[in-house]
């Protein structure tokens, strides 16, 4: 069955400077691969979706990367801000494309 | 922007008790699912609902667990009889298709305590 690895359960940076997360994933070859945020006690609310074919997505501060050979997505925040603190989930489809399964995220907390 | 609803936002049960959680989707979308995070661990899948039948369902979605869309704009999950183990936030979703990348838009969640 897909495996989801996001590697570090906390991450911890500067206000202004990159965060980099990321995502690995074993035992599948996903269509797609999609990046939510999760705030304390609310609904994961949809971020970044990159296809197969993509090398690369980017929205406003944020960019993903997706490599198939390594098996691993990168999710970059640039000039990040307080604001942008939150537990951030990588998802991928099952095989059947009927249901998504996340990994158990990445808490990141930017301090001023 | 439409968002999709869920009711309640905390249920207290007592071990034993059936619940039923509902759910409000987008009214476009033509997909629900239930999903479940138990207290500090992943968003897991529990049942994908099409057609007005599952489309898939996991390992965790047994015989207590049943969905239902009775009427044209609820989606409800219904556990017969609650165990402790069943305590986690239920995360509603929907989408418009099932075609590759089609986002699923989440609930707030309704969180359910059982004692």
């Amino acid at each position: 069955s897909q495996k989801i690895e996001q590697n570090s359960e906390a991450l911890n940076i500067q206000e202004g400077k990159t965060a980099t997360l990321t995502c690995n994933y074993t035992n599948y070859s996903p269509a797609y691969l999609q990046w939510y945020r999760q705030d304390p006690g609310r609904g994961p609310v949809f971020l970044l979706l990159i296809r197969e074919n993509e090398k690369e997505k980017r929205k406003e501060r944020l960019k993903v990367t997706f490599d198939t050979t390594l098996k691993q997505s990168l999710f970059h925040i640039t000039a990040s801000q307080p604001a942008d603190s939150a537990t951030y989930l990588c998802a991928l489809d099952n095989q059947a494309g009927t249901a998504l399964i996340f990994g158990k995220g990445t808490t990141l907390s930017v301090s001023s | 922007e439409p968002e999709v609803t869920q009711t309640p936002s905390h249920q207290v049960t007592q071990m034993g008790q059936e619940v039923i959680l509902r759910c409000v989707p987008i009214s476009n979308h033509l997909y629900f699912y239930w999903y479940r995070q138990i207290l500090g661990q992943k968003v897991e899948f529990l049942v994908s609902f099409y057609n007005n039948e599952i489309s898939e369902k996991s390992e965790i979605f047994d015989d207590q667990f049943s969905v239902e869309r009775p009427d044209g704009s609820n989606f409800t999950l219904k556990i017969r009889s609650t165990k402790l183990e069943d305590s986690a936030m239920y995360f509603c979703a929907s989408s418009r298709d099932l075609r590759e990348g089609d986002t699923q838009y989440f609930g707030p969640g309704t969180r359910l305590t059982v004692l």
